[in-house]
C-alpha cells in the first residue's frame, strides 16, 4: 500500500502570506493520480485539487498544486482568514486503498 | 444541486452493529462509485469502503474488512455501510463521498456529506 506523509505537521502563517504544504508517497503515484482536500470542523471535506495539479469547480487560483512521482506540493498565496483549516493529499486510482496522509494545520499565527 | 445526507450514527456497544446510510440526489447516483471515509478523534481521514457504480468488485480498508459489507441501491439513491463486531477504534465521523470518475474512471472524491456520528462504547 501506499503511504503518504504530510510536512509539517502544523503550520503558523498570517493572513496575506503564502503557505506550502508537502505530501510524499512511498512509492510512485501512477498516472499522478494525487488529490488535496480541505477540511475545516463540522465541514464535509472540500476537494481542491485533483491529477496533482487541476483545480476542483469553485476553487480560488490562489490554491495551486504540483508535483509527480513520489513529490508533490500544495501552494495557497495570499492567505484568507477562511483558508486556516486541516488540509489532506490523498492517493486515488484503479486499486484501493485510497490512502490519505496524515494531515497538516493551518493555524492563524 | 449534489446533495449527500447521512443517517444511523449512534452509540453502540462493542461487538454490536450499526447500519450508516447516505441518501443522495442531484445526480444519477447509477453512473458513479461511491466510497465511505471516516475521521476518528484526534487522527485524519481513513478511507473505509468503496462501491463500483454498478455494485460489484467493492473493497475495504484492511481494518474493516471481514466487518463492513459496503451496498448500494441505485433505484432508491442511497448507498448504506453495514458494520458489524464494531470496536472502540471504529469510534469516529462516517462521511460518505461520490467519486468524480464515471463507471469504472476512478478519481477524487468531490462531493461529501457532512458526515455522521458513531461512537463505540460500553
Amino acid at each position: 500500500d501506499i503511504v503518504l506523509t504530510q510536512s509539517p505537521g502544523t503550520l503558523s502563517l498570517s493572513p496575506g502570506e503564502s503557505a506550502t504544504l508537502s505530501c510524499r508517497a512511498s512509492q510512485s503515484v501512477g498516472s499522478n493520480n494525487l488529490a488535496w482536500y480541505q477540511h475545516k470542523p463540522g465541514q464535509p471535506p472540500r476537494l481542491l485539487i485533483y491529477r496533482a495539479s487541476s483545480r476542483a469547480t469553485g476553487i480560488p487560483d490562489r490554491f495551486s498544486g504540483r508535483g509527480s512521482g513520489t513529490d508533490f506540493t500544495l501552494t495557497i498565496t495570499r492567505l484568507e482568514p477562511e483558508d486556516f483549516a486541516v488540509y489532506y493529499c490523498q492517493q486515488y486510482g484503479r486499486s484501493p486503498p485510497y490512502t490519505f496522509g496524515q494531515g497538516t494545520r493551518l493555524e492563524i499565527k | 444541486q449534489f446533495q449527500l445526507v447521512e443517517s444511523g450514527g449512534g452509540v453502540v456497544q462493542p461487538g454490536g452493529s450499526l447500519r450508516l446510510s447516505c441518501a443522495v440526489s442531484g445526480f444519477t447516483l447509477s453512473t458513479y462509485g461511491m466510497h465511505w471515509v471516516r475521521l476518528a478523534p484526534d487522527k485524519g481521514l481513513e478511507w473505509v469502503a468503496v462501491v463500483p457504480y454498478d455494485g460489484n468488485n467493492k473493497d475495504y480498508a484492511d481494518s474493516v474488512k471481514g466487518r463492513f459489507i459496503i451496498s448500494r441501491d441505485n433505484s432508491k439513491n442511497t448507498v448504506d455501510l453495514l458494520m458489524n463486531s464494531l470496536r472502540p477504534e471504529d469510534t469516529a465521523v462516517y462521511f460518505c463521498a461520490k467519486d468524480r470518475g464515471a463507471g469504472l474512471v476512478w478519481d477524487a472524491f468531490d462531493f461529501w456529506g457532512r458526515g455522521t456520528v458513531v461512537n463505540v462504547s460500553s
